[in-house]
């Protein structure tokens, strides 16, 4: 079965970095787009970042350009979100989604000092 | 990159049909057809229930059912049950980049 496990989550202090990993496991990791999509505390969902199935394409949301990277490593059926500069309003889940249809089960990021 | 505006609430009773809008823009809904549903229970991830406007993913019941008319999309969700007391999010393609709705809970009464 589809399977999308985030990790790398955790407390960071604002102007820090982290790097999060989604594995997948169940489908052809490498012949689909992927996306990284947050959700603050008690808010609505805020899509971040997609990459293109070969890598090739990357888009972000403004909120994030320039702070937060999308890559992939379809060797390792892996997708990853280097992420710099951390705000306190990046706390968050942050979701790993394959093609915006099936979705991992979120990883939470704390923003703070 | 402005978040598609829907109702904070809906309600309706077991058995009865709710209708929820998404509004979007000319550079979003109202030009592609990459309108996607997804369900949230609390605690969990969202979950896919319509995409490119009306199709259904296997195994989501045809009681779930969206269209669209210009810069609108709509959720319908017939025949009401417990289980669909959840956050409703529509999404849409917009070029280049994706937008969310803010949200809106169904109350199943």
């Amino acid at each position: 079965q589809v399977q999308l496990v985030e990790s790398g989550g955790g407390v960071v202090q604002p102007g820090g970095s982290l790097r999060l990993s989604c594995t997948a496991s169940g489908f052809t990791f490498s012949s689909y787009a992927m996306h990284w999509v947050r959700q603050a505390p008690g808010k609505g969902l805020e899509w971040v970042a997609f990459i293109r199935y070969d890598g090739n394409n990357e888009y972000y949301a403004d909120s994030v350009k320039g702070r937060f990277t999308i890559s992939r490593d379809n060797s390792k059926n892996t997708l990853y979100l280097q992420m710099n500069s951390l705000r306190a309003e990046d706390t968050a889940v942050y979701y790993c989604a394959r093609s915006l249809d099936f979705w991992g089960q979120g990883t939470l990021v704390t923003v703070s000092s | 990159q402005s978040a598609l505006t829907q109702p904070p609430s809906a309600s309706g009773s077991p058995g009865q049909s709710v209708t929820i809008s998404c509004t979007g823009t000319s550079s979003d809904v109202g030009a592609y057809n990459y309108v996607s549903w997804y369900r949230q229970h609390p605690g969990k991830a969202p979950k896919l229930m319509i995409y490119e406007v009306s199709k259904r993913p296997s195994g989501v019941p045809d009681r779930f059912s969206g269209s669209k008319s210009g810069n609108t999309a709509s959720l319908t969700v017939s025949g009401l049950q417990a289980d669909d007391e959840a956050d409703y999010y529509c999404s849409s393609y917009a070029g280049s980049n994706w937008v969310f709705g803010g949200g809106t809970k169904l109350t199943v009464l």
